[in-house]
């Protein structure tokens, strides 16, 4: 079983929609969470951290629930620039260490 | 401020060759992370330098990866020799001592042939 498992889509949807994904990690010791962002032949790009209290920038809103080890991503009003790969990622530490990828979810965003 | 840095952004080797690939961490960058991507697959963790000292390196796959950072700046990955199953993207990161968030670099193509 891989330690982080995402619903790998791709996920197609209209330009102003709002979508969700969602990921679960295996480590209940696990301290750090993530979203990053990789656009197609770049490298990752940090998107947010994610809190237990959850946390909010701008169209972007991110949960945490440790109970259930399941981290999820919410976009709302979607933009055509929002077509990426968007890959959940976790740290068993909370200071500097390695982090663990999930394969990752495409999303499209369609005019 | 400059973010990491890899060369080669591509590289094409055979079979039993030897490819280096370098990266520049972000300066002043203490934590220095190698990932890699093969085929279909995720982005897995292969080394974490703190300056010059190998933090963890429970993600090298075999005794044919060699990292070093010497004077705990830029980092070089080894591969020697190469095999089929070592194609894919190599990326960098880097971190600030004690923080979490790694910033990348643009990785390198790596294909063996």
């Amino acid at each position: 079983r891989k330690e982080v498992e995402q619903d790998p889509g791709p996920f197609n949807v209209p330009e102003g929609a709002t979508v969700a994904f969602n990921c679960t990690y295996s480590n209940s010791a696990s301290q750090s969470f993530f979203w990053y962002r990789q656009d197609c032949r770049k490298e990752p790009k940090l998107l947010m951290s994610v809190y237990s209290s959850g946390n909010e920038d701008g169209r972007f809103t991110a949960q945490l629930n440790r109970a259930s080890q399941y981290i999820s991503l919410l976009i709302r009003d979607s933009k055509l620039s929002d077509s990426a790969t968007y890959l959940c990622v976790v740290s068993r530490y909370s200071s500097a260490s390695k982090i663990i990828f999930g394969s990752g979810t495409r999303l499209s965003i369609r005019p | 401020e400059a973010g990491v840095t890899q060369f080669p952004s591509h590289s094409v080797i055979e079979k039993g060759q030897t490819v280096t690939l370098r990266c520049d961490p972000i300066s002043g960058h203490d934590n220095l992370y190698w990932y890699r991507r093969v085929m279909g697959k995720e982005i897995k963790f292969l080394l974490h330098f703190v300056k010059e000292s190998k933090q963890d390196e429970s993600g090298m796959p075999n005794n044919r990866f060699l990292a070093e950072r010497t004077g705990g700046t830029y980092s070089t990955l080894k591969v020697q020799p190469a095999e089929l199953e070592d194609s894919g993207v190599y990326f960098c990161a880097s971190s600030q001592e004690g923080l979490r968030e790694q910033f990348f670099g643009p990785g390198t193509r790596l294909t063996v042939l």
